[in-house]
């Protein structure tokens, strides 16, 4: 278990509504990733971090933002909901010069 | 874009049968990833296999990476319920990046029936 926790687990929000996501880690990994995973799309990168207020756009960044303020926590917000934004969200976390990426349990996100 | 095709999508198959699954692109990578992801659950990484022609083996699970690192294959043998579960592969386009620089599959859909 590479100690990460998202939380919420599960959220039910509607259209239009600002959202943010958490996520929490007790490895001192240096980078830190937003994903999200859709039917027919696999994962898809959102957002990542390299340390602390170091943080960089990926694949799929329209309508979310990232913050980065100590090294365990990154957060994903969600400015405002739309129904498109109704996915599984993963974080994960990585080191410097490694691959490899160690993911949370998910954060199920309905927009209504 | 790098892209990776996973086949097959689904593959539903009798507890002791042998199977394989593909990971293929055009794209030559640096490394390449197995993740299983159970139900509700986050992917965890299974293997990350480097050189050009390299096996690794985990158990019943056999991976290996095409020679010329543009494909991978997971092969279980004697297949087990507890191996059911969505398989990614990822493939890492450059070498002592972060895992920013993974492309995923979309996975293959794996149920083995008691």
């Amino acid at each position: 278990d590479a100690g990460i926790t998202q939380s919420p687990r599960h959220k039910v929000t509607e259209t239009g509504t600002p959202v943010t996501l958490r996520c929490h880690q007790t490895e001192n990994h240096r980078y830190m990733y937003w994903y999200r995973q859709d039917p027919g799309h696999g994962l898809r990168l959102i957002h990542y971090s390299y340390g602390v207020k170091d943080t960089d756009k990926g694949e799929v960044s329209d309508g979310y933002s990232v913050s980065r303020s100590k090294t365990e926590d990154f957060l994903l917000t969600l400015e405002s909901a739309t129904s498109s934004q109704t996915s599984v969200y993963f974080c994960a976390i990585g080191n410097l010069g490694n691959t490899e990426a160690f993911f949370g349990q998910g954060t199920r996100l309905t927009v209504v | 874009t790098q892209l990776l095709e996973q086949s097959p999508q689904f593959l539903s198959i009798q507890e002791g049968e042998n199977l394989t699954v593909y990971c293929n692109s055009s794209s030559v990578f640096s490394s390449l990833q197995w993740y299983r992801q159970e139900p509700g659950e986050g992917p965890v990484l299974l293997v990350t296999v480097v050189t050009g022609g390299e096996v690794k083996k985990l158990k019943r699970l056999t991976f290996q990476f095409g020679d010329a690192r543009k494909d991978s294959s997971l092969h279980i043998t004697a297949a087990q319920p507890g191996d059911t579960g969505l398989y990614l592969c990822a493939g890492a386009d450059q070498v002592g990046g972060g895992a920013d620089g993974l492309t995923f599959g979309k996975g293959t859909h794996l149920i083995i029936q008691p």
